[in-house]
C-alpha cells in the first residue's frame, strides 16, 4: 500500500496527558499537511511541511500543539496537556507540490476523557 | 467570512435519482484550485476531482459530473443515477496561492460538508 498512513488509528487518553501521532506520507511527496476535523465540520488546516521545513504554524490551535518532520519523511503531531476540547479526528495529507492534490490518510481519532 | 459554503447540510434521495451538491466559494485570488472529496463512514477522505480556475469546462467521470461557473463562484457536483454506495459526506475545498490564503499557508479551506443519504 503506497497511500498515506497514520498511527494510531484510535487514541483514548485522560485529560492532562501528552499524545503523539505519526503520519507517513506517500513516498515521493515532499509536502505534508496536518488537519483537525471535529464532528459535523470540515477539516481545519493546522500546519504543513515542505521536506523537513515547517512553513506555516500560525494555524496550530495553541502552544500545546507542535509538529515535526525531522528527516523530511514521516511527521509527528504532539498535543501536550490534552483537554477534552482536543477530542477530534486528526488527519494527515501529502502532495507533490504546492496546490497539487492532497491525498489524505485514514486519520487518528482522539478521545480525551 | 466563510470562504467555502455548502449550504445543504443533508440531502436524502431514493436510489437511482439524480442529486446535485452545491458549493459556493469566495476568493480574491486569480489562480486557485477547487476540489471535491468524499468521506464515507470509515472516515478517510477520498479525492474526487481538482479543477483550476482557468478551466471552466464541465467534467464528467462516469456517473459523476461537475459544473464550474466563475461568474457565480460555484462548483457544483452532480451524481446521476445515485446508488447506496454513494452515501457519504461530500466536501468542497479551495486552494488559494499563499499570498491570499494568509501567512504563506498552503492548506485547503473546506466547506462544512453535505451529508448525502441514498435510500434503497
Amino acid at each position: 500500500d503506497t497511500g498515506v498512513s497514520q498511527d494510531p488509528r484510535h487514541k483514548i487518553t485522560k485529560r492532562g496527558q501528552n499524545v503523539t501521532f505519526r503520519c507517513d506520507p506517500i513516498s515521493e511527496h515532499n509536502r505534508l499537511y496536518w488537519y483537525r476535523q471535529t464532528l459535523g465540520q470540515g477539516p481545519e488546516f493546522l500546519t504543513y511541511f515542505q521536506n523537513e521545513a515547517q512553513l506555516e504554524k500560525s494555524r496550530l490551535l495553541s502552544d500545546r500543539f507542535s509538529a515535526e518532520r525531522p528527516k523530511g519523511s514521516f511527521s509527528t503531531l504532539e498535543i501536550q496537556r490534552t483537554e477534552q476540547g482536543d477530542s477530534a479526528m486528526y488527519l494527515c495529507a501529502s502532495s507533490l507540490r504546492m496546490q497539487e492534490t492532497q491525498y489524505f490518510g485514514p486519520g487518528t481519532r482522539l478521545l480525551v476523557l | 467570512a466563510q470562504k467555502v459554503t455548502q449550504a445543504q447540510t443533508e440531502i436524502s434521495v431514493v436510489e437511482k435519482e439524480d442529486v446535485t451538491l452545491d458549493c459556493v466559494y469566495e476568493t480574491r485570488d486569480t489562480t486557485y484550485y477547487l476540489f471535491w472529496y468524499k468521506q464515507p463512514p470509515s472516515g478517510e477522505l477520498v479525492f474526487l476531482i481538482r479543477r483550476n480556475s482557468f478551466d471552466e469546462q464541465n467534467e464528467i467521470s462516469g456517473r459523476y459530473s461537475w459544473n464550474f461557473q466563475k461568474s457565480t463562484s460555484s462548483f457544483n457536483f452532480t451524481i446521476t443515477a445515485s446508488q447506496v454506495v454513494d452515501s457519504a459526506v461530500y466536501f468542497c475545498a479551495l486552494s488559494e496561492s499563499p499570498l491570499y490564503s494568509g501567512g504563506g499557508a498552503d492548506g485547503l479551506t473546506f466547506g462544512k460538508g453535505t451529508h448525502l443519504i441514498i435510500q434503497p
